[in-house]
């Protein structure tokens, strides 16, 4: 049982360089999130999916896109990365998007560092 | 906006029991969340409160106050293995807001 993943582990970019952390979960959750989490500040939201076909627009997503294709895959993807990206992002599932108990699973994270 | 405030950092013996308190403003509630994060792992689930009062989980205790916006955790019976970062979350329009977590340092 696989969970939640995330890849890569960890990653070193050149700024102004593309970059897409993948994210897949495998208990048909409904709803996914990007977080980043800095020193401090503790989780920020960037992006989020309700359901497969949707996505919003978290507390930070300037810089970030997301889509999501199917209920699986909820990739993130830097366009032009700059240093002030230098983070450590996590991706969660939960079961519904619009519940109250709307308690998350969280991947292991991918540290990235932009130069 | 989102305003989570949470103590940065609580040292504790071993066998003791600390208490982390969380206050917030939020624009909507539907619930409050308390997640432990090892260093260097991903957020793991410790509670949920929704009504005012006291969950109680095993050596874990979260309790809630909606008219005060004020929650605590409660951790007894100090493990080292309870040492870990503690956030409080809240389940504000259907999303997360985090605060910024409390390091708690158990010591022997």
């Amino acid at each position: 049982i696989a969970g939640i993943t995330q890849a890569p582990t960890s990653q070193i970019l050149a700024a102004g360089r593309r970059m897409t952390l993948r994210c897949t979960q495998d208990m048909r959750h409904n709803a996914m999130y990007w977080y980043r989490q800095d020193l401090g500040l503790g989780l920020r939201l960037i992006h989020y999916s309700n359901t497969a076909g949707t996505t919003g627009k978290g507390e930070v997503p300037d810089g970030y896109s997301v889509s999501r294709a199917n209920t699986d895959d909820f990739p993130l993807t830097l366009a032009s990365a700059v240093p002030s990206q230098t983070s450590v992002y996590f991706c969660a599932s939960s079961p519904s998007g619009t519940s109250g108990y709307n308690e998350q699973f969280f991947g292991p994270g991918t540290r990235l560092t932009v130069l | 906006g989102q305003n989570i405030d949470q103590p940065t950092e609580m040292t504790a013996t071993e066998g003791a029991i600390v208490q982390i308190n969380c206050t917030y403003q939020t624009s909507g509630f539907n619930g409050l969340f308390w997640y432990q994060q090892h260093a260097g792992e991903a957020p793991t689930f410790l509670s949920y409160n929704v009504l005012d009062g006291l969950e109680e989980k095993g050596r874990f205790s979260s309790f809630l106050s909606r008219s005060k916006g004020y929650s605590y955790l409660l951790l007894k019976e100090l493990q080292m293995k309870d040492s870990a970062s503690y956030l409080c979350a809240v389940n504000d329009d259907y999303k997360l807001s985090f605060g910024a977590g409390t390091t708690v340092t158990v010591r022997a």
